[in-house]
């Protein structure tokens, strides 16, 4: 079964705006990733927070994490048309960090 | 970071044929594989977790005989779509870890193979 959802579901915004992307998800975790995938190809990991922290950041990318919610939150700065792509949240679930559970997905359109 | 290949990365077949899919990691030992399934604008659903050496361990609702893994070596790992249908047309992404990555639960992705079953 999905561990995380999603929202919104597909979010189109102009170059230069932000985007923030909100996963939530049901059970206790020990991490939670943030993937990228443009259509039809394979995963990129974007980045990783532990249930200890509450933020990290790569370049653009801002992620939080609040794990009394049981909520993360990705943002992109000052996006490109090039970031259009869908987006995942995928966590360890309640599998002991073994496996990895995929949420639904965000789809980003950002236009030139 | 470490790099795991798919191969083919699309295939065509007819329905009632089998395909076969390899994940390689290129540059680590993968002591553990996972399998996922994509269809069109949907999100990845684990399939099965592979093992070096020992059987797969199949999700709740994927038929075990159906879907044949592999994982013969720490490099390595197959999946067999056998008897294929039209509604096992789907994008298939594996993935591979192995212990002592710099992340707890880090995988690498493969690129993925597209099946169209016809």
């Amino acid at each position: 079964s999905q561990q995380g959802e999603e929202d919104p579901q597909a979010l189109s915004i102009q170059e230069g705006e932000n985007a923030t992307m909100n996963c939530s998800y049901k059970t206790s975790i020990n991490n939670l990733q943030w993937y990228r995938q443009n259509s039809g190809r394979g995963l990129v990991h974007l980045i990783l927070i532990r249930s200890n922290e509450r933020e990290k950041h790569s370049g653009r990318l801002r992620v939080t994490l609040d794990t009394s919610k049981k909520s993360s939150s990705l943002l992109i700065t000052a996006s490109r048309a090039a970031d259009t792509a869908s987006y995942f949240c995928a966590t360890d679930g309640d599998t002991g960090g073994f496996k990895t559970i995929f949420g639904a997905g965000t789809r980003l359109f950002v236009k030139a | 970071g470490a790099v795991v290949s798919q191969h083919p990365s699309w295939v065509i077949c007819k329905s009632g044929t089998s395909v076969k899919i390899e994940c390689r990691s290129l540059d680590f030992q993968a002591t553990t594989m996972f399998w996922y399934r994509q269809f069109p604008k949907q999100s990845l659903m684990l399939m099965a977790t592979s093992n070096e050496g020992s059987k797969a361990t199949y999700e709740q609702g994927v038929e075990k005989d159906k879907f044949l893994i592999n994982h013969a070596s720490l490099t390595l790992s197959t999946l067999t779509v056998t008897s294929a249908h039209p509604e096992d047309s789907s994008f298939y992404i594996c993935s591979a870890s192995s212990p002592g990555s710099n992340y707890y639960n880090e995988q690498f992705f493969g690129p993925g193979t597209r099946l169209t079953v016809l």
